[in-house]
């Protein structure tokens, strides 16, 4: 299993630019979730998906679009890339809750993004 | 306004001894909490996580304790190993709830 992977690893855009994120996992969960990372803010949420054809906002949602087509893929689109989006992105996933219920995500390992 | 914070952005602490990282938040409805460890240039990992019905969880070397009326909780590392530098979150959830809230991290250095 390869778990959560994302594409691209590193990007570099201007400012005014556009450009997709792609997350996809193999585990079959229900949840996924897309985060940013910034010195000292730790991660915050920009969206997130409970399933198939669902998407929902997050802490920090403006700026980006989310399309959950198929279960296993979660895209982030930056529509009009701006400085201010220069960041590390994560995705997650999670299994649907049920019993033994876990609040556990499995993280990719980060794209890198820098917007000048 | 962050409901969970982690005060300390950095640690240092030599092998062998213990390493405590702290985490307090503000909202009263959290149930559940974890923690978290990244590497450089790679995804948060699961490390160890804690229900609010209980005030302490053990796994090998790592042990959290979730203080409740303080609103407070610590990761304890004993003994530490340098392979344990990195940055550490911790994280929070409603019950039930579909999302996680991350403090801001804090990077633990072990020295050799």
């Amino acid at each position: 299993n390869a778990g959560v992977t994302q594409t691209p690893k590193f990007r570099v855009l201007k400012t005014g630019q556009s450009m997709t994120l792609l997350c996809a996992q193999d585990m079959n969960h229900e949840y996924m979730y897309w985060y940013r990372q910034d010195p000292g803010m730790g991660l915050r949420l920009i969206h997130y998906s409970v399933g198939e054809g669902t998407t929902a906002k997050g802490e920090v949602p403006d700026g980006y679009n989310v399309s959950r087509l198929k279960k296993q893929n979660f895209l982030l689109g930056l529509e009009s890339a701006a400085p201010s989006q220069t960041s590390v992105y994560f995705c997650a996933s999670r299994n649907q809750p049920g019993t033994g219920y876990s609040y556990e995500q499995y993280f990719g390992p980060g794209t890198r993004l820098t917007v000048t | 306004d962050q409901q969970v914070k982690q005060n300390s952005p950095s640690l240092s602490v030599q092998e062998g001894r213990i390493s405590i990282l702290n985490c307090d938040y503000t909202n009263s409805m959290f149930d559940y909490f974890l923690w978290y460890k990244k590497y450089p240039a790679e995804g948060p990992t699961f490390l160890i996580s804690i229900s609010s019905i209980k005030d302490k969880n053990e796994d090998g070397r790592f042990t959290v304790f979730l203080n409740k009326s303080a609103k407070h909780l610590s990761l304890h590392i004993v003994p530490s190993q340098p392979g344990d530098s990195a940055v550490y979150f911790c994280a929070a959830s409603l019950k039930a709830g579909n999302m996680l809230t991350f403090g801001g991290g804090t990077r633990l250095m072990v020295k050799p």
